[in-house]
């Protein structure tokens, strides 16, 4: 079983631009969340979606967006980026998030570099 | 209060030695999951082992072992016979009952060298 891919894997960008970074679950899981992770701060949940549906959301300005799919792929937008955003952006997906044990597998990440 | 805590931001064992990551965490919720990831300077991470509050037994995956301590909150994660391809750094991290918001709560990480 293929695992949690993420595309791209590094990207540069500009202050201002915008940016949408993707995510392809597992086959079969339906909740995505997504993470930023810097050194400063460690790994800061983003937000979390189950059946195209915002289930949680982390403490991020209205920049942050994302959605998801019918076919459970997530994509998440950043807008008028600034510095500040340059981070490795991890996302997860798990096939019951209704319980405690479920576990998350994560994909290998986008590095973002804002200039 | 931080809901999870690691207090070891390096570490460092000798090849073939045991291992101890410590992890401390902090909820009032009777059902809980407990984790363990590794992070390779690749960026992905990896699950280890899985730990429930209700598990009696502590968790283990081949070298990786969890000392699990409900009274005193903690999730140690123990390496035993460490290999270089272990030096990595390893997060602890928790996800509570569903009515507590679907999210895990990460530590701040530990970072382990392998020296040969």
């Amino acid at each position: 079983k293929a695992g949690v891919t993420q595309t791209p894997r590094y990207l540069i960008k500009t202050r201002g631009q915008q940016v949408t970074l993707s995510c392809s679950p597992i086959s079969g899981h339906r909740s995505v969340s997504w993470y930023q992770q810097t050194p400063g701060q460690g790994l800061q949940f983003l937000f979390e979606y189950f059946s195209e549906t915002q289930r949680n959301k982390g403490n991020f300005p209205g920049r942050f967006s994302g959605r998801q799919f019918s076919n459970s792929r997530s994509e998440m937008n950043v807008s008028t980026l600034e510095l500040g955003d340059s981070a490795l952006y991890l996302c997860a997906s798990s096939s019951l998030p209704t319980i405690p044990q479920e576990t998350q597998y994560f994909g290998p990440g986008t590095r973002l570099l804002v200039l | 209060a931080q809901k999870i805590t690691q207090t070891q931001p390096g570490m460092f064992v000798q090849e073939k030695e045991a291992v101890t990551l410590d992890c401390t965490y902090d909820t009032s919720d009777q059902s809980y999951g407990l984790f363990w990831y590794k992070q390779p300077s690749s960026g992905e991470m990896i699950f280890l082992i899985y730990q429930g509050s209700y598990d009696e037994q502590n968790a283990t995956e081949g070298r990786y072992s969890l000392n699990f301590q409900k009274a005193r909150k903690s999730a140690n994660l123990v390496i035993s016979a460490s290999q270089l391809g272990d030096s990595a750094m390893y997060f602890c991290a928790m996800r509570e009952a569903p009515w507590g918001g679907n999210q895990f709560y990460f530590g701040t990480g530990t970072s382990l060298t392998v020296i040969p």
